[in-house]
């Protein structure tokens, strides 16, 4: 069965770090690759997806991600963080055999002031 | 981008009572509607799939009797709670999907609380 891997479950950052948080998943066909974002009291967001072509996605708030397929990972990353940015990160992902959106179980980054 | 409405965003019942929980695509026809589950400090589980007209697919150990889902709509998908129980206090989360963009968009979430 497919599955997702967050390695990182909580990460503080400071302000203006950089971040890169993992997701590795478990599959050998054709996937689409997603990063959602829940902000405190708010809804799933889609921050960015990749499907084909660039492996290097951008997508919203100055988020990338990269997908390599020799290592199963698409790792979100963003070169300076904002205290904005506390949130829990989902790394998510469909496949050929599958529709069906299986989720990482979430990064929570804490970015302090 | 598209958006996705739920209603109610909060809702607490009695023991052995129903709620109904709805599920808006407020700017595309969904034709797939994603219905699923958060416990805290937890991912999102995946309860069912349905889409527009036909039964919904239940994932495995989902009570497809005490989870009733209706998808009548392109843009209109609700879950009643059946007599509800404590234990199905939780965060209830639908999303949707349609356009032939292959991409879910969520809605903010029910939190039910079963006294």
């Amino acid at each position: 069965a497919q599955s997702v891997s967050q390695h990182n479950h909580h990460v503080i950052l400071s302000e203006a770090a950089s971040l890169e948080l993992g997701c590795n998943y478990s599959y050998g066909g054709t996937v689409n690759l997603f990063w959602y974002v829940q902000y405190p009291g708010q809804h799933l967001q889609l921050l960015l997806k990749y499907f084909s072509g660039d492996p290097l996605v951008k997508g919203i708030k100055g988020f990338e991600a990269e997908f390599i397929k020799s290592k199963f990972s698409f790792n979100l990353r963003k070169p300076s963080v904002q205290w904005s940015d506390t949130a829990e990160y989902f790394c998510a992902v469909t496949s050929d055999s599958s529709y069906k959106l299986i989720f990482g179980s979430g990064t929570r980054l804490l970015v302090r002031p | 981008g598209a958006v996705v409405s739920q209603h109610p965003s909060r809702v607490i019942c009695k023991s052995g009572t129903s709620v109904k929980i709805e599920c808006r695509s407020l700017d595309f026809q969904a034709t797939t509607m994603f219905w699923y589950r958060q416990f805290p400090k937890q991912s999102l589980m995946l309860m069912a799939t349905s889409n527009e007209g036909s039964k919904a697919t239940y994932e495995q150990g989902v009570e497809k009797d005490k989870f009733l889902i209706n998808h009548a709509s392109l843009t209109l998908s609700t879950l009643t709670v059946t007599s509800a129980h404590p234990e199905d206090s939780s965060f209830y989360i639908c999303s949707a999907e349609g356009g032939g963009i292959e991409t879910q968009y969520f809605g903010p979430g029910t939190r039910l609380l079963v006294l």
